[in-house]
C-alpha cells in the first residue's frame, strides 16, 4: 500500500523566500508528526496533529514555522522568511490513531537556504 | 538537554557477526521505546519496538533490551547482513493525552563488511 509521501523532495530557498511543504500521510491515519532533522542528527519534534486539530506545537522553533491540516488528511508545513538555519530535512510521519505508537515516515524534504 | 544519547556514532562489524547498538535516556518518564532504521534519501523505517513493562523483545534477527535500572537499551542483530548497513536511531516516547512524540538519539552509522 502507498506510505507516506512528501513533496518537494528538495526545496532550495534564497534567504527570506517563503517556503511550504507537504505531506500526505498513509490513509486512514489520525495523528501526523512534523520533525526537523539537521545534518548527522536525530530527528527533532515541531508538531503533532490528531485529525485537524493541532494538539500540540511546543517544537516549532519561531513564530516563523507554521503547520496546517485543515481536512484531517494532507499537511503542509510553512516557513516564512527562511534563514540558513532553517536549512534541514523536514521528515513528516504519520499513526493509525492517537493510541498507536509506531509512528510510520516519509522520505522527507531537504530545505537548503542559501 | 540530550533526553535520548546514542553515544557511539558509528559501528564496524563483519558480516554473520553481533551488531549490538547501545542507547541511553535520561527522563524517567519515557515508557516506550523504538528503533528505526534509516538508509540514505529515504525516511526512518520501523523496525522494533519495547513496552517499559517489558526487558526483551525479539523479532528475527532483532532483539531489543531494556534495563530501567540504567535506563539503557541496545539493539542486537544476529547474524549482522550487509543489507543491514544504514544509520539506526534509537527512540523514547512518554504518553500523554496530547500524543505520543518520539524523541530521538543522534544515530549510530552501522557498516557490516562481507
Amino acid at each position: 500500500g502507498a506510505g507516506v509521501s512528501q513533496s518537494p523532495r528538495y526545496k532550495v530557498a534564497k534567504r527570506g523566500q517563503d517556503v511550504a511543504l507537504r505531506c500526505d500521510p498513509i490513509s486512514g491515519h489520525v495523528s501526523l508528526f512534523w520533525y526537523q532533522q539537521a545534518l548527522g542528527q536525530g530527528p527533532e519534534f515541531l508538531t503533532y496533529f490528531q485529525n485537524e486539530a493541532q494538539l500540540d506545537k511546543s517544537g516549532l522553533p519561531s513564530d516563523r514555522f507554521f503547520a496546517e491540516r485543515p481536512e484531517g488528511s494532507v499537511s503542509t508545513l510553512k516557513i516564512q522568511r527562511t534563514q540558513q538555519e532553517d536549512s534541514a530535512v523536514y521528515l513528516c510521519a504519520s499513526s493509525f490513531s492517537g493510541t498507536t505508537l509506531e509512528q510510520y515516515f516519509g522520505p522527507g524534504t531537504r530545505l537548503t537556504v542559501t | 538537554d540530550q533526553q535520548v544519547k546514542q553515544n557511539s556514532p558509528s559501528l564496524s562489524v563483519q558480516e554473520g557477526r553481533i551488531s549490538i547498538l547501545n542507547c541511553d535516556y535520561t527522563n524517567s518518564m519515557f515508557d516506550y521505546f523504538l528503533w528505526y532504521k534509516k538508509y540514505p534519501a529515504e525516511g526512518p523505517t520501523f523496525l522494533i519496538s519495547i513496552s517499559s513493562i517489558k526487558d526483551k523483545n525479539e523479532d528475527g534477527r532483532f532483539t531489543v533490551f531494556l534495563n530501567k535500572s540504567a535506563k539503557h537499551l541496545s539493539l542486537h542483530i544476529v547474524p549482522s547482513q550487509p543489507g543491514d548497513s544504514a544509520v539506526y536511531f534509537c527512540a523514547a516516547s512518554a504518553w500523554n493525552n496530547a500524543g505520543n512524540m518520539l524523541t530521538f538519539g543522534g544515530g549510530t552509522r552501522l557498516m557490516v563488511k562481507p
